[in-house]
């Protein structure tokens, strides 16, 4: 019964590599994330769909490419991986793009790339 | 650009005592604020909120202060118990711009 979902957990790969990250959720959320806490512990967001829409795309490098089927996945493809890439991904939702919802975060993937 | 700056990274309180955990923003424009807490591999959790409208929201243990003159919001857990023992995210929302800024978090850890 788990709200927001994300696999794999952990990601192991090497530079130049192309890799996914899947995150679903099954709130009935209008409204999907991906945030990015690097080794300083920030979360930062990358980008944010609203009803499959991109509603926020944030200063990140072209290699990153959100993808949303439909409302309730938001997906992430990371092209020509690179060592700084490594951080934990989490997905999140909220009912819609109003601040005062509170988001949902799925457990997060830890990605490292050597 | 830290617009939401939490500048203790951590916190050691007694089981019972009153815990605090300090926020500041720089954004006048921000109109909404979150705390969360995260424990080790898992997700951030909402835990209150608060709008800029008002100064203090409580919730059971949990109360939030905002001053808004000062830029500063705080977090009270009262009283405190080792299950509290986590890191708590400050967050901010600004209607017009859609995104949440996260501060770098504040580890609590309450001994029993």
């Amino acid at each position: 019964d788990t709200a927001v979902s994300q696999t794999p957990k952990y990601l192991v790969t090497q530079m130049g590599n192309d890799k996914s990250i899947k995150c679903e959720q099954n709130l009935g959320h209008d409204t999907m994330y991906w945030y990015k806490q690097d080794s300083k512990k920030f979360l930062k967001i990358m980008f944010s769909y609203n009803n499959k829409e991109l509603i926020i795309n944030e200063t990140v490098p072209n290699r990153f490419s959100p993808k949303s089927p439909d409302k309730a996945h938001l997906n992430l493809h990371i092209n020509s991986l690179e060592l700084g890439d490594s951080a934990v991904y989490f997905c999140a939702s909220s009912r819609d793009r109003g601040g005062n919802y509170e988001q949902y975060f799925g457990p997060g993937t830890r990605l490292t790339v050597t | 650009d830290q617009q939401v700056k939490q500048n203790s990274p951590s916190l050691s309180v007694q089981e019972g005592r009153i815990s605090i955990l300090n926020c500041d923003y720089t954004n006048s424009m921000f109109d909404y604020f979150l705390w969360y807490k995260k424990y080790p591999a898992e997700g951030p959790t909402f835990l209150i909120s608060i709008s800029s409208i008002k100064d203090k929201n409580e919730d059971g243990r949990f109360t939030v202060f905002l001053n808004k003159s000062a830029k500063h919001l705080s977090l009270h857990i009262v009283p405190s118990q080792p299950g509290d023992s986590a890191v708590y995210f400050c967050a901010a929302f600004n209607t017009g711009g859609f995104k949440t800024i996260f501060g770098a978090g504040t580890r609590l850890f309450v001994k029993a």
